[in-house]
């Protein structure tokens, strides 16, 4: 069954450092979506991406982060210079065209800025 | 702004037993969508399933099923038979009628299941 992959499963970064956490959506799906979750509060939604341009973001998203498809395959979430407050599981999630209101989420990738 | 609520951070069950997760949120609209999600310790999130708020029949699948309670805002998850398996994080979530549109999460509720 096809599935959303997220690399790595555990980063641990130094604080202003930049980082980048790769996912590879569902091969024939269209958007894509990138979540995330603080130990112990609830899942929060960062950005969505269609057609190579951001669709929608939240006041999360702010200038630090960015997203980007570079190869067709990978959707990458970078943080320019994390902060401590960065530390989170980080969530991609994509699903197959506009009408469609499943989302497919990877399996997170934990960062932790130290 | 449309929030929802999960009041239980933790519930048990035994094993083969019944249990019901709750679920409130705030929306203005009327048309929606509204999910629940499964996270195991393998953390990848599953969905469970999905009710559309035009549709006044209760979602059910296999062991799972809701109860929607549109004029209240209340959508309760019921997992028939228990199993070990079903030991997971269960988020609610609220999607726009639009599609595509943010999933806005609840806090989730920690169900174990005990042999």
């Amino acid at each position: 069954e096809p599935e959303v992959t997220q690399t790595p499963s555990h980063q641990v970064t130094q604080m202003g450092q930049e980082v980048i956490l790769r996912c590879v959506p569902i091969s024939n799906h269209l958007y894509f979506y990138w979540y995330r979750q603080i130990l112990g509060q609830k899942v929060e939604f960062l950005v969505s991406f269609y057609n190579n341009e951001i669709s929608e973001k939240s006041e999360i998203f702010d200038d630090q982060f960015s997203v980007e498809r570079p190869d067709g395959s990978n959707f990458t979430l970078k943080i320019r210079s994390t902060k401590l407050e960065d530390s989170a599981m980080y969530f991609c999630a994509s699903s197959r065209d506009r009408q469609d209101t499943e989302a497919f989420f990877g399996q997170g990738t934990r960062l932790t800025v130290v | 702004a449309q929030t929802v609520t999960q009041s239980q951070p933790e519930m048990s069950v035994q094993e083969a037993e019944t249990v019901t997760l709750s679920c409130t949120y705030d929306t203005s609209e009327s048309n929606y969508y509204l999910f629940w999600y499964k996270q195991p310790p393998s953390r990848q999130m599953i969905l469970v399933i999905r009710q559309e708020a035009y549709k006044q029949q209760n979602a059910t699948e296999n062991r799972f099923s809701v109860n929607f309670q549109k004029a209240a805002k209340s959508f309760s998850l019921k997992i028939s038979d228990s199993q070990l398996g079903d030991t997971a994080m269960y988020f609610c979530a609220f999607m726009s009628r639009f599609g595509n549109t943010p999933l806005v999460f609840g806090k989730g509720t920690r169900l174990s299941v005990i042999a």
